[in-house]
């Protein structure tokens, strides 16, 4: 079975700099996708970024990038200029893309990483 | 607007009731999925359906029970076997298959006392 495993519990930023979330997963699939979801508060889940393993290029939303290291399978999320906003739990999930896959059309998730951004 | 409504968001029931948990969709979604999270944790899947009238166990399916009578509809059943089902339950849809991102109803926090 896939696991994503994100190490960090917590991590803080003070508004306006970077700070980068780690996430790795285990698969033997060649194909599949990787996200990022953002939990602030409100409790509402809400997609930040996506990237296709197929692609190389790093998935770019705005203040937010990512750095996908196929090999190492390793998913990291960049946040720039963090605002106060920004402050929210942040998911790693993973979800196989080859049909008749066990994992194709589920959604598997890390167990997260509470971002803080202080003033 | 199209979204996802869960009714409703807070949710008390005494020990071996079963309980059903609402989940109704407009985006014309094929799949849809549920969800379990607890304090500091990540989400667990506990069933998911791809098509009208067809459903698989997700990873913590045990004291749990859904139907897809609609492709709209995909309601939860907590029953009296599930251990600890006092947690934050989550519905979700998305489009089958392909890079689709699942979106996600408010959800509905469940006591069970």
């Amino acid at each position: 079975a896939q696991t994503v495993t994100q190490s960090q519990p917590e991590m803080s930023v003070q508004e306006a700099e970077t700070v980068t979330l780690s996430c790795t997963y285990d698969t033997s699939e060649s194909d599949y996708y990787l996200f990022w979801y953002k939990q602030p508060p409100s409790r509402q889940m809400i997609l930040v970024i996506r990237q296709e393993a197929y692609k190389q290029q790093n998935a770019t939303e705005n203040r937010f990038s990512v750095n996908f290291q196929k090999a190492a399978k390793s998913f990291s999320l960049k946040i720039s200029d963090s605002q106060l906003g920004d402050a929210a739990m942040y998911f790693c999930a993973y979800r196989g893309a080859n049909a008749g896959g066990t994992s194709y059309g589920k959604l598997t998730f890390g167990q997260g990483t509470i971002l803080t951004v202080h003033p | 607007d199209g979204g996802i409504t869960q009714s409703p968001k807070y949710l008390f029931r005494k020990e071996g009731q079963n309980v059903t948990l609402s989940c109704e969709q407009n985006l014309n979604h094929d799949a849809m999925y549920w969800y379990r999270q607890d304090p500091g944790q990540g989400l667990r899947l506990i069933y998911y359906s791809q098509i009208v009238n067809d459903f698989q166990k997700g990873d913590i399916a045990e004291g749990y029970s859904v139907s897809r009578e609609k492709k709209e509809s995909f309601p939860l059943t907590v029953t009296s076997a599930q251990k600890n089902p006092t947690a934050f339950y989550l519905c979700a849809s998305t489009l089958w298959g392909g890079n689709s991102p699942l979106h996600f109803g408010n959800g509905t926090r469940l006591t069970v006392t």
